[in-house]
């Protein structure tokens, strides 16, 4: 049973362009969310968190939304730029619930390919 | 700030043989957590320290692995008469004990089983 989804395994944008990268969640516990970048041969890089109190979280270029009742957030990328090329992971966890262990749940990953 | 360093960064050996990996976290960090990926998919959790306690373990870690802080600082992972279904990126993870903190990766230590 996957818990975290992505849907869309690529996605192709045009340099300047806005790239949206979408994530669908089942388990309702799940109360923080993290995108990461990884690039070929090197280990994910944290991007952006949201915690389950807020809709939406800002950061330079990048936004991420989240949306409880459809269990879906999204990554915003604004311009996007040809260095933005990666694979993109949305991951969760279950921080408040006293389970303690805080690990991480990943999606299986976007390829965004931004074209110059 | 050094990151997290994963040693070695390949490993390619025979089925059958052990092989022991090292994490060494950022080091504030108390939080350390040890991943499996294999091609196509996310990261997939394995096991979770808090200082040199580990606190908890997924059931993809069958008894040929293990996995030690013994000094709250750096980690080992091992695993014991390998097999080709071992084969994967073996990533390492750390955060701060407070809050809504983000996991920090390694670049992770690629295990290859002939």
């Amino acid at each position: 049973d996957q818990q975290v989804k992505q849907n869309s395994p690529s996605l192709s944008v045009q340099e300047g362009r806005i790239s949206i990268l979408n994530c669908d969640y089942t388990n309702s516990m799940f109360d923080y969310f993290l995108w990461y970048k990884k690039y070929p041969a090197e280990g994910p890089t944290f991007l952006i968190s949201i915690s389950s109190i807020k809709d939406k979280n800002e950061d330079g270029r990048f936004t991420v939304f989240l949306n409880k009742s459809a269990k879906h957030l999204s990554l915003h990328i604004v311009p996007s730029q040809p260095g933005d090329s990666a694979v993109y992971f949305c991951a969760a966890s279950v921080l408040h619930s006293g389970a303690g262990s805080y690990q991480l749940t990943f999606g299986k990953g976007t390829k965004l390919s931004v074209i110059p | 700030d050094t990151g997290v360093s994963q040693d070695p960064r390949h490993k390619i050996t025979k089925r059958g043989q052990n092989v022991t990996f090292r994490c060494d976290p950022i080091s504030e960090h108390n939080r350390l957590y040890w991943y499996r990926q294999t091609l196509g998919q996310g990261p997939e959790f394995l096991t979770y320290f808090q200082n040199e306690a580990q606190l908890e373990k997924s059931r993809l870690l069958s008894d040929r692995f293990s996995a030690e802080r013994p000094k709250g600082s750096f980690s080992t992972l091992e695993i014991q008469r390998t097999e080709q279904g071992d084969s994967a990126m073996y990533l390492c993870a750390s955060s701060l004990a407070v809050g809504a903190q983000p996991q920090h990766f390694g670049d992770g230590t690629r295990l290859s089983i002939l």
